[in-house]
């Protein structure tokens, strides 16, 4: 059974970078089949689609974080990552990371991991 | 951007009865990449739907998605009480994916 887990910092100040590393178990992250997204939730609001990527590095990005966003793929540890520069108290979520699969060019995010609440505050 | 409005906003029915959730998008999308999920309190959201009408892996056939162009429903034929929770559709298009707001689904 195919399992993502997220980890990294829950507390951030203003101005600082986040880092999150999603680690996939059960199945490979090199697997041609599959790109490998994140999505955020705001406490109590909608989700929102932060960027997904391909095993050979191909990005896509949110227009409206892409110039804070960088999200990198490390095949060797089964992982993936995202990093948002200049944090504000906007960027208070839950961040999930997801699978997305495509079958018969259909496209949908069918594995999450449990998500981590990251806290933007001073 | 494609902007996905979910309607109604909340819906509160009764444990046996039909639910019909609604998902109206800005401009034309695909169908092949219209999605809908289910999340509970405290939990990740769920497949239920892809490409409109498939059901995901393991999710009831109380459950159903229909629709094309820029109107997209989910159906609930005899809701049960594990199903009251938030539901979103999700979309693919012009290189970005964007969520509806979400219906909430309640207990009448």
């Amino acid at each position: 059974q195919l399992q993502l887990q997220e980890s990294g910092p829950g507390l951030l100040k203003p101005s600082e970078t986040l880092s999150l590393t999603c680690t996939v178990s059960g199945g490979s992250i090199s697997s041609n089949s599959y790109y490998w997204g994140w999505i955020r939730q705001p406490p109590g609001k909608g989700l929102e689609w932060i960027g997904t990527i391909y095993y050979s590095g191909s990005t896509y990005y949110n227009p409206s974080l892409k110039s804070r966003v960088t999200i990198s793929v490390d095949t060797s540890k089964n992982q993936f990552s995202l990093k948002l520069s200049s944090v504000t108290a906007a960027d208070t979520a839950v961040y999930y990371c997801a699978r997305r699969s495509s079958v018969a060019g259909t496209l949908y995010f069918d594995y999450w991991g449990q998500g981590t609440l990251v806290t933007v505050s001073s | 951007e494609i902007v996905l409005t979910q309607s109604p906003g909340t819906l509160s029915l009764s444990p046996g009865e039909r639910a019909t959730l609604s998902c109206r998008a800005s401009q034309s999308v695909s169908s092949s990449y219209l999605a809908w999920y289910q999340q509970k309190p405290g939990q990740a959201p769920r497949l239920l739907i892809y490409g409109a009408s498939s059901r995901a892996t393991g999710i009831p056939d109380r459950f159903s998605g229909s629709g094309s162009g820029t109107d997209f429903t989910l159906t609930i034929s005899r809701l049960e009480p594990e199903d009251f929770a938030v539901y979103y559709c999700q979309q693919y298009g012009s290189s970005r994916y964007t969520f509806g707001q979400g219906t909430k689904l309640e207990i009448k």
